[in-house]
């Protein structure tokens, strides 16, 4: 069965600092990766995704994610945090199935960038 | 807009009522899923339709009841629901459940339901 864990609750850094949001993830056979994120009073919206190739990948704003096999991690990075990139962020795990695939997602990080 | 739309934004409804949850795309998808999001809990994959034909039923409890009449609506009809079923219900659309992978979802911004 595959899984999403995301340790934090929330992240919290000063606006202009790097941050990062943490994941790992469990599945069998080859992982499908993804980050979404939710602003307020709205649905998620893509960010990015690791499908093959490059371990590092680049989404939209400015996010990248570190696919590391090793580690089953695919943690967000940004190098410089803005105020408006507070919001909910999402990763996921999509995998294949007999109807197509299935996406599970974690329980979210709250990131708050301070002023 | 993202090209789902959910209606209505929010509701609030006794245990004994009987409301839907209306979800609508006009993004010539074929696969239209419905959400459970609560706070601090992963977002749970409730029920999926690819081409109008149920594909999943994530072990939702049968006062959830979906329907998918064509490939642009999705209604998820609730009866006799309990406090803990309160949450923001989300609705998404993909190309078709095969696809996932190159076209993504595109979720809708959410019904945030409260059983009193």
């Amino acid at each position: 069965a595959q899984s999403v864990a995301q340790p934090e609750d929330q992240v919290n850094v000063a606006e202009g600092n790097p941050l990062t949001v943490k994941c790992t993830y469990s599945v069998s056979g080859n992982p499908y990766l993804f980050w979404y994120v939710q602003y307020p009073n709205r649905g998620l919206q893509f960010l990015l995704k690791y499908i093959t190739g490059d371990n590092l990948v680049k989404g939209s704003y400015g996010f990248e994610a570190e696919f590391n096999k090793s580690q089953t991690s695919f943690h967000l990075k940004k190098p410089s945090a803005l105020v408006s990139d507070s919001a909910l962020y999402f990763c996921a795990v999509s995998s294949q199935g007999t109807g197509g695939f299935k996406t599970i997602f974690g329980a979210g990080t709250r990131l708050f960038v301070k002023a | 807009e993202t090209g789902v739309t959910q209606t209505p934004r929010h509701l609030v409804m006794g245990m004994t009522n009987k409301k839907s949850l209306k979800c609508e795309q006009h993004l010539g998808h074929n696969a239209m899923y419905w959400y459970k999001q609560s706070a601090k809990k992963p977002l749970e994959l409730m029920f999926v339709y690819n081409f109008k034909e149920q594909t999943e039923n994530n072990s939702v409890p049968s006062r959830f009841s979906p329907e998918c009449p064509n490939s642009s609506h999705l209604f998820l009809h609730l009866h006799t629901l309990q406090p803990e079923d309160s949450a923001l219900y989300l609705c998404a659309s993909s190309q078709d459940s095969w696809n996932i992978l190159i076209y993504g979802y595109t979720f809708g911004s959410g019904t945030r339901l409260t059983v009193v």
